[in-house]
């Protein structure tokens, strides 16, 4: 059982344009949404993480947003630059109860044009 | 400061046989946690370790093992390796005094191929 659905699995944004990634989950115990940006060979990166006690926060071009009530959150990133062309994973965690793995999605490919 | 580092980088085995995985964390940090990353997958959980004991394990079988040694370096143990097993092994550490470990740093990862 797939607990954290990303889409699109890829996706091409030119120069400047704002790139949109979704993921919806289905545990509603998960309380901790980091997004991470990999680039080939190389780990995971932490991106920016948002708690469901807010509805969107920012870090520089990079926005998080988040629907309790929908079971979604969202990454957007504004200006886009070829440079951010990597594979991002939305991630989700249940801190309760010792839990501490994070539960991620398939990844979305990110190519972006000059 | 030295981030996470994995060793070796690039593996390949036979099926059958066993594999040893080594991760040094972050300087500073205490925890670490393994994930296996199949060919176009996200990471997935296997387990964590903290004071040198396994915290928290994911859904994999006891074939994968681990440890953690007095200065926090980690292995990652597979034994009887079977063709599925071939994927991107990654180690991150983590502050257990930080809220809930969040901040996750990965190494760059040990990539094991199964003949």
């Amino acid at each position: 059982q797939q607990q954290v659905k990303q889409s699109p699995q890829s996706l091409i944004v030119q120069k400047g344009g704002i790139s949109i990634i979704n993921c919806a989950y289905e545990n509603t115990a998960f309380d901790y949404f980091p997004w991470y940006q990999q680039f080939p060979g190389k780990g995971p990166a932490l991106l920016i993480a948002i708690r469901p006690d807010v509805s969107e926060k920012k870090e520089g071009r990079f926005t998080i947003s988040f629907n309790k009530s929908a079971k979604q959150f969202s990454l957007h990133i504004m200006d886009s630059q070829p440079g951010d062309s990597a594979t991002y994973f939305c991630a989700a965690r249940n801190s309760g109860g010792g839990a501490d793995g994070l539960t991620f999605g398939k990844g979305t490919h990110l190519i972006i044009q000059p | 400061d030295a981030g996470v580092t994995q060793s070796p980088t690039h593996l390949i085995k036979t099926r059958g046989q066993q594999v040893t995985l080594r991760c040094s964390p972050k300087s500073g940090h205490d925890t670490v946690s393994w994930y296996q990353q199949a060919l176009g997958q996200g990471p997935q959980f296997i387990f964590q370790y903290y004071e040198e004991e396994e915290r928290q394990r994911g859904n994999f079988p006891d074939r994968f093992s681990g440890h953690q040694f007095p200065n926090y370096s980690s292995e990652l143990n597979v034994n009887a390796l079977l063709l599925g097993d071939s994927a991107l092994y990654l180690c991150a550490s983590s502050l257990s005094s930080l809220l809930r470990n969040e901040k996750l740093f990965f190494g760059s990862g040990t990539q094991l191929s199964v003949l």
